[in-house]
């Protein structure tokens, strides 16, 4: 079955770094494009960032450009989030989901905290 | 970037009674396919999220007949014919037809009274 597990949470200082991964299982992974999402305690839904299945383009909200970075590794099954000077407005779970062209979300992962503080 | 405004945000119910989520974006959201990529997902408490309903109407594998989707253009609407325990939780709509960013509404949280 489809299975998506975020790692690599944890408490960090304000300007820190935090590389978080999910690793995928049961379905084609390089046809899936991945994104992630995350959410503020006791807040709604944000896309943060988004990789398609060859890894050739990568999207950005505004709020995370030029901070964070998505990659990924075919061959390990496994996507990464790079999140460098870090702050407390970062504090969120962080959810991986998978998706196709106009088919979006369709799986999420069960999120990874990562919290922000001094 | 497309807003996604949902009403009401906070929605009491009694079990086995009707229940309807409203979600207006700010433009419409059909795509150069002639498709409209509205979603809707469920987020029971302490869980993540989980894709109900996508391109509007059409219901993801396992979820009950009793959720439905329906609307166009810029208006849209989730509704539950008989609420169960099982649905208290936050619902999400979010547009996919004007990206990046894919942007959510701010959710309504469903409760039974």
């Amino acid at each position: 079955q489809v299975q998506l597990v975020e790692s690599g949470g944890g408490l960090v200082k304000p300007g820190g770094s935090l590389r978080l991964s999910c690793a995928a299982s049961g379905f084609s992974f390089s046809a899936y494009y991945i994104s992630w999402i995350r959410q503020a305690p006791g807040k709604g839904l944000e896309w943060v960032a988004y990789i398609t299945g060859g890894g050739s383009t990568m999207y950005y909200a505004e709020s995370v450009e030029g901070r964070f970075t998505i990659s990924r590794d075919n061959a390990k099954k496994l996507v990464y989030l790079q999140m460098n000077s870090l702050r407390a407005e970062d504090t969120a779970v962080y959810y991986c989901a998978k998706g196709r062209f106009l088919d979006d979300l369709d799986y999420w992962g069960q999120g990874a905290l990562v919290t922000v503080s001094s | 970037d497309v807003e996604m405004t949902q009403s009401p945000l906070f929605l009491p119910v009694t079990l086995g009674q009707p229940a309807s989520i409203s979600c207006r974006s700010s433009q419409s959201l059909v795509y150069s396919d002639g498709n409209t990529y509205l979603n809707w997902f469920q987020q029971r408490p302490g869980q993540s999220p989980r894709r109900l309903i996508y391109q509007v109407s059409n219901r993801d594998s396992g979820v009950p007949d009793r959720f439905s989707g329906s609307g166009s253009g810029t208006d849209f609407t989730l509704q539950i014919s008989r609420v169960e325990a099982e649905d208290v939780g936050v619902y999400y709509c979010m547009q996919a037809t004007h990206w990046p960013p894919w942007t959510f509404g701010q959710g309504t949280k469903v409760e039974i009274k």
